[in-house]
């Protein structure tokens, strides 16, 4: 069946890079596009960027050039790198997968990264 | 960006009931609107796509309906699994944007 599931640090320092793996199972990342989605505590969900099936990525431009995402399709793995960390970075972040349909049909659970000074 | 304008914030009902949900988007987006359900401990749940259709496997309960700039999610017969968060989201352009969210309380 269809899985994904995001690993990451639980705490990240002020101005650190953060990285987060995104392990997908019952798809190819060559025929699925996966999406990156972030929420901070009781607040709501923004999209921070795509890998294409095809290998492209796009960005929210609110992450300037502090995102890259890259793959690792052998080992059907999508990567998130984000740089210079602030407080306010402090979120639970998604990997979801992303279809002809052009919304989510499955999500990861996410992961949980608080950002410490 | 296009604002995701979501309501109630809060929504308090019992099983049983019907509810609705409301989404204004700032612009245009066409049909292009989904709605997720959030609960502690699960994966998010797509539950509507393109406005009105529903997506495999979830209960015919669950409608929605709306295009251009407001759309409604319904929910009839409330059944206690239904009750958490949900979410709007635009998938006409990018960046993909949200709503706030509506949480759905037991009365």
């Amino acid at each position: 069946q269809v899985q994904l599931k995001e690993t990451g640090p639980d705490l990240v320092q002020l101005t650190q890079t953060l990285s987060i793996t995104c392990t997908v199972s019952g798809f190819s990342l060559t025929t699925y596009n996966v999406h990156w989605v972030r929420q901070p505590p009781g607040k709501g969900l923004e999209w921070m960027g795509a890998m294409w099936n095809g290998g492209g990525t796009d960005y929210n431009s609110a992450f300037k050039s502090r995102l890259s995402i890259s793959r690792d399709t052998s080992k059907s793995q999508v990567f998130l790198k984000m740089n210079s960390l602030q407080t306010d970075d402090t979120a639970k972040y998604f990997c979801a997968r992303h279809g002809a349909t052009r919304v989510y049909d499955y999500w990861g659970q996410g992961v949980m990264v608080t950002v410490s000074s | 960006d296009v604002q995701m304008t979501q309501s109630p914030y809060n929504l308090a009902a019992s099983p049983g009931e019907s509810v609705s949900i409301n989404c204004k988007a700032s612009k245009s987006i066409s049909k292009y609107l989904a709605w997720y359900q959030q609960k502690p401990g699960k994966a998010n749940k797509l539950l509507i796509y393109d406005g009105s259709t529903l997506q495999s496997g979830i209960p015919s309960r669950f409608s929605g309906s709306g295009s251009g700039t407001d759309f409604t999610l319904t929910i009839r017969s409330l059944e206690p699994e239904d009750f958490g968060l949900y979410y709007c989201q635009q998938h006409n352009e990018y960046p993909y944007t949200f709503g706030a969210g509506t949480k759905l309380e037991l009365k």
